[in-house]
């Protein structure tokens, strides 16, 4: 069955500071992975997705992932965090079939101090 | 383009009661999908309507809860009788099929929150 692990519930850095939050997956093929965002008042808004190709993928708001296999992993990362980054964060797996029924982490909540 | 909208926002019923929530997909989206979280918990799937086919109801917890997708427009899911433990965020989300077997990634609303009391 599918997985998720989000290990870090929450996670406090400065502003301006580098962001890494961790997921790993169980998955037993090659999985499609996305990482959601919700930020307060806000529905799950999607950064960013891995399908194939290329294992490091450019989101939007200056985020990115890489897909490490020998790891099961998926981390986020950005270089420079901005207060407006402070939200819930949500790494997911899905099939890779078209029907997608996603599997979610428990969700990483990001704090930014000033 | 309108995105997913869901309806109410916030819900707080008794229970016992019956509530029904309402999603509206994104236009010509074919999938449509309802996830719940129970607080501090995951996101979890309860089930996916292809147009107005439901095509996996096998996170649905009980037959308390039933979902409509008359037309394969809007969808509803009901809960009745409500029970403490149906209290969570409901969310909503839509993608669209392209070709067979393939869908696009799937967008979100922002939830309908059900306090049951």
């Amino acid at each position: 069955a599918q997985s998720v692990t989000q290990p870090d519930i929450h996670i406090t850095v400065s502003e301006g500071a580098s962001l890494e939050l961790r997921c790993n997956y169980s998955y037993g093929a090659t999985p499609y992975l996305f990482w959601y965002v919700q930020s307060p008042g806000q529905g799950l808004q999607l950064l960013l997705k891995y399908f194939s190709g290329d294992t490091l993928v450019q989101g939007i708001k200056g985020f990115e992932a890489e897909f490490k296999r020998s790891q099961s992993s998926f981390n986020l990362r950005k270089p420079s965090v901005h207060w407006s980054d402070a939200a819930e964060y949500f790494c997911a797996v899905g099939s890779n079939t078209g029907f997608q029924k996603l599997v979610f982490g428990t969700g990483t909540r990001l704090l930014v101090s000033p | 383009e309108a995105g997913v909208t869901q309806f109410p926002s916030h819900s707080v019923i008794e229970k016992g009661q019956t509530v029904t929530l309402r999603c509206d997909p994104i236009s010509g989206h074919d999938n449509l999908y309802w996830y719940r979280r129970v607080m501090g918990k995951e996101i979890k799937f309860l089930l996916h309507f292809v147009k107005e086919s439901k095509q996996d109801e096998s996170g649905m917890p009980n037959n308390r809860f039933l979902a409509e997708r008359t037309g394969g427009t809007y969808s509803t899911l009901k809960v009745q009788p409500a029970e403490l433990e149906d209290s969570g965020v409901y969310f909503c989300a839509s993608s669209h099929k392209i070709g067979t077997g393939a869908s696009t990634e799937q967008y979100f609303g922002p939830g309908t929150r059900l306090t049951v009391t």
